[in-house]
């Protein structure tokens, strides 16, 4: 099976701006979650997609959104950039199953200037 | 913030010797897992403890699981160059859902040729 994939990998955004970050899962997943890393707060769970419904959420403001589609491929969405934004982005899938393993993408790296 | 704490944040060894890794979380948990990350890039997922065992192995790798003292470690013996890595410890606190996983601030592992 193929792995998570996540697009764009590297992104450059300035202040203000917008930005949508896309995740497939594994074939066959159904639960999708992001999280946010940077050097200073390390890894921090943004919130978690489950058949199209968000079932569990972090502590971001809510410039931080997301959504799933039928297909299980899921987006976020950061509105407003700001400097502190700048982070790598990594999306998980976990399958049916209720097995709690989290398989992660590669990330997409944004860069807010 | 972050549940969990990981000691030491770094460490040096020769190709050959065993790593151990330590980390602390302050909530009680249905799993904890570990996870290593390549120079930024996504996560691999190693190994999952779930909190009625207490130990487990994985090829070269041990953990070890005290839900007395809140705390787990992870030992990876015969190191090679490519365990290289930053290792991080993962809980799903108990009502907070399977795929909330609270990371440590990771351990960042060199192994020297």
């Amino acid at each position: 099976k193929a792995g998570v994939t996540q697009t764009p990998r590297y992104l450059i955004k300035t202040r203000g701006q917008q930005v949508t970050l896309s995740c497939s899962p594994i074939s066959g997943h159904r639960s999708v979650s992001w999280y946010q890393q940077t050097p200073g707060q390390g890894l921090q769970f943004l919130f978690e997609y489950f058949s199209e419904t968000q079932r569990n959420k972090g502590n971001f403001p809510g410039r931080f959104s997301g959504r799933q589609f039928s297909n299980s491929r899921s987006e976020m969405n950061v509105s407003t950039l700001e400097l502190g934004d700048s982070a790598l982005y990594l999306c998980a899938s976990t399958s049916i199953s209720g097995q709690e393993t989290q398989y992660f993408g590669p990330g997409t790296r944004l860069l807010v200037l | 913030s972050q549940q969990g704490e990981e000691d030491p944040q770094a460490l040096s060894i020769q190709e050959g010797e065993n790593a151990t890794m330590n980390c602390s979380y302050k909530t009680s948990i249905n799993n904890l897992q570990w996870y290593r990350q390549n120079s930024g890039r996504g996560l691999v997922h190693l190994i999952l403890i779930r909190s009625n065992e207490r130990e487990k192995h994985s090829g070269r790798l041990r953990v070890t699981l005290d839900t007395s003292k809140k705390s787990s470690s992870l030992l990876i013996t015969a190191s090679r160059a490519a365990d290289t890595a930053s290792y991080f410890c993962a809980t799903d606190g108990i009502g907070q859902g399977a795929q909330k996983l609270v990371f440590g601030q990771g351990t960042r592992l060199t192994i020297n040729p």
